[in-house]
């Protein structure tokens, strides 16, 4: 079975320094990779994926991550932070099933950010 | 981009009355729509996978006679705890499969339930 590590529970980062979320997974083949973001109390808006190809994705508000096989990982970074950033942040890894996919979600990072 | 909708967004119930959500994609059809339980600065477990017009697939675990699905059109799920109890207190969230999109799922704004 799929899984995902996030290896950090939670990180502060001054507002415009750089940010890197690590996780890592565990799959037998190429999987979907997904980072997620919530706020408080929201649902999960969707910041990147990738599916194949360019191992580097970039993905809205200025989010990026890098599909590194060799390490099974896929982290999420991103150059200058702003405050609104302050969330939890999930990462996933989807399976195909039939007709449709599964989301295994690692435990979640939450980003705090000091003005 | 799509839309997906929960309602309610929170909900207070009694202990042992039951309470429904509802997930529903506003602007596209959605054969198959997930649910997941939230437990407070946990990740999201999945509990069930709803397939329009068959039976929802449960994860290991999860009371299918507790949590009733059901999935009666494309654009509609419904999550029904029954005989909800204080430990059923959490944050369900559903998403949305679109098809053509990449195999991406778009979440619900999620409903957050009290059992007292």
């Amino acid at each position: 079975a799929q899984s995902v590590t996030q290896p950090d529970i939670h990180i502060t980062v001054s507002e415009g320094a750089s940010l890197e979320l690590r996780c890592n997974y565990s799959y037998g083949a190429t999987p979907y990779l997904f980072w997620y973001v919530q706020s408080p109390g929201q649902g999960l808006q969707l910041l990147l994926k990738y599916f194949s190809g360019d191992t580097l994705v970039q993905g809205i508000k200025g989010f990026e991550a890098e599909f590194k096989r060799s390490q099974s990982s896929f982290n999420l970074r991103k150059p200058s932070v702003h405050w609104s950033d302050a969330a939890e942040y999930f990462c996933a890894v989807g399976v195909a099933g039939a007709g449709s996919y599964q989301l295994t979600f690692g435990k979640g990072t939450k980003l705090s950010v000091i003005p | 981009g799509a839309v997906v909708s929960q309602h309610p967004s929170w909900v207070i119930c009694k202990s042992g009355t039951s309470v429904k959500i509802e997930c529903r994609s506003l602007d596209f059809q959605a054969t198959t729509m997930f649910w997941y339980r939230q437990f407070p600065k946990q990740s999201l477990m999945l509990m069930a996978t709803s397939n329009e017009g068959s039976k929802a697939t449960y994860e290991q675990g999860v009371e299918k006679d507790k949590f009733l699905i059901n999935h009666a059109s494309l654009t509609l799920s419904t999550l029904t705890v029954t005989s909800a109890h204080p430990e059923d207190s959490s944050f369900y969230i559903c998403s949305a499969d679109r098809e053509g999109m990449g195999a991406e799922a778009f979440f619900g704004q999620g409903t957050r339930l009290t059992v007292v």
